[in-house]
């Protein structure tokens, strides 16, 4: 069965520290998907990244980065130099590629970070 | 490109009353999940449709709950008869290639069931 956990319910932190947002998953499944999204306090949700089972490379976008390690299970996001605009709850999500399950998106229960200026 | 439109924003009504969230995808995505989010369960899968289709509905909480999708540009969410417990945000989200792809989320409705 698939299964998300993001162990750090509340993470806060000082603007331009480094955070990182752990994210651990359970998957029977060879191939499979992996997302994170962003939902600021206006409620809405915001794709950031998404990543396939074959692809290990570490992805950067500006001061976003994402480690995936198929190894410990785990697609970690780090956020450079912290901004009071990355203020945000963060969920890791996981989906299934085989054709039978048809891609259900599962999320973690979300990580709450606070940036304090 | 228009997002995924969900309507209404906000809707409040009384216990026992039948509630209808609207969901338009956006144009091309072939798959549309409906999503709960409360404070203790997270976002929760409810539905989800491809090409129209209902694919799995296990995430559906009980009868009182059904969900419809009469063409790929509209998809409706009721609720009958609704429950203070069903108060939550409801989310629509599309997507290209099932899950697979981005889902794309629209703004969601906040429901209050008093």
């Amino acid at each position: 069965a698939q299964k998300v956990t993001q162990a750090q319910t509340e993470i806060s932190v000082v603007e331009k520290e480094d955070v990182t947002l752990d994210c651990v998953y359970e998957t029977r499944d060879t191939t499979y998907y992996l997302f994170w999204y962003k939902q600021p306090p206006s409620g809405e949700l915001v794709f950031l990244i998404r990543r396939n089972s074959f692809d290990e490379q570490n992805e950067i976008s500006g001061r976003y980065s994402w480690n995936f390690q198929k190894s410990t299970s785990s697609f970690n996001f780090t956020i450079t130099a912290s901004q009071v605009v990355d203020s945000a709850v963060y969920f890791c999500a996981l989906s299934e590629a085989g054709y039978n399950q048809g891609g259900k998106l599962i999320f973690g229960q979300g990580t709450e970070l606070s940036v304090k200026p | 490109d228009a997002g995924v439109i969900q309507s209404p924003r906000h809707e409040v009504t009384e216990m026992g009353q039948e509630v209808t969230l609207r969901c338009k995808p956006i144009s091309g995505h072939n798959s549309l999940f409906w999503y709960r989010q409360t404070m203790m369960r997270g976002l929760e899968l409810l539905i989800y449709f491809n090409n129209n289709v209902p694919i799995d509905d296990s995430g559906m909480p009980e009868d009182r709950f059904s969900a419809k999708m009469p063409n790929a540009s509209f998809s409706t969410l009721k609720i009958q008869p609704s429950e203070p417990r069903d108060s939550a945000v409801y989310f629509c989200a599309s997507s290209l290639d099932r899950g697979r792809a981005p889902l794309h989320f629209g703004n969601g409705t906040r429901l209050t069931v008093t």
